[in-house]
């Protein structure tokens, strides 16, 4: 199994830019997840869907960001317009659900930095 | 909510010694408890759980111990390896809204 895959691994842009951050969850896994990682806050739990609806998006910051799951192997976290304090590193995981066990599966990360 | 809290963000432990990382929960009502490992560069991994049954769970080369009394786990990790260098976050298992919150995370940091 190819795992969490997310695209791109990193990316440098200019504030004011639109970012897309893609994720393709494990095949079979019915709960994906956002998160955004930085020193100051730690591991931040953005906004969560199970197949493929929002289930709670109350972590996601602003109007600024927002998520789609179009269908069960593809999600996207978007940023419009993109400011410098967005800079972290966001991570998706799937899970197959967590009824019985809190193991997710996480990507390698994207690690966006805006300038 | 749930509030997760590490008493050290940082525990330097010399290769081959025992490694003790530690936590504390304020939500008596959690079922369970879930540690994860995150190396540097790399997304978070699970390592173990324990329910709120349990007192102690081992795995390999690890052991948790819960302790509800004063809302306290542990993570040990027994004779610490360089591939054990790496950040550990425990957190409360999913709530019915089925998400876990992370809390900062305690980086260890082997000893040659």
């Amino acid at each position: 199994d190819a795992g969490v895959i997310q695209s791109p691994r990193h990316e440098v842009t200019e504030m004011g830019q639109e970012v897309t951050l893609r994720c393709k969850p494990i095949s079979g896994h019915n709960s994906l997840f956002w998160y955004r990682q930085t020193m100051m806050r730690g591991l931040e739990l953005l906004i969560y869907f199970n197949n493929n609806v929002p289930i709670d998006d109350s972590g996601m910051p602003e109007d600024r960001f927002s998520a789609k799951m179009p269908n069960a192997s593809f999600s996207t976290l978007k940023i419009q317009p993109s400011e410098p304090r967005d800079s972290a590193v966001y991570f998706c995981a799937s899970s197959l659900g967590l009824a019985d066990t809190g193991e997710l599966f996480f990507g390698e990360g994207s690690r966006l930095t805006v300038l | 909510g749930e509030s997760v809290g590490l008493h050290l963000p940082t525990l330097s432990v010399q290769e081959g010694d025992n490694s003790i990382i530690n936590c504390a929960y304020s939500n008596s009502a959690s079922d369970y408890f879930i540690w994860y490992k995150q190396e540097s560069g790399k997304g978070p991994q699970f390592i173990i759980d324990i329910r709120s049954n349990m007192d102690k769970r081992q795995g390999q080369r690890v052991t948790v111990l819960l302790n509800k009394t004063v809302k306290h786990l542990s993570l040990q990790i027994a004779a610490t390896q360089p591939g054990d260098s790496a950040v550990y976050f425990c957190a409360p298992g999913p709530n019915r809204d089925d998400k876990i919150i992370f809390g900062k995370g305690t980086r260890l940091h082997i000893l040659p």
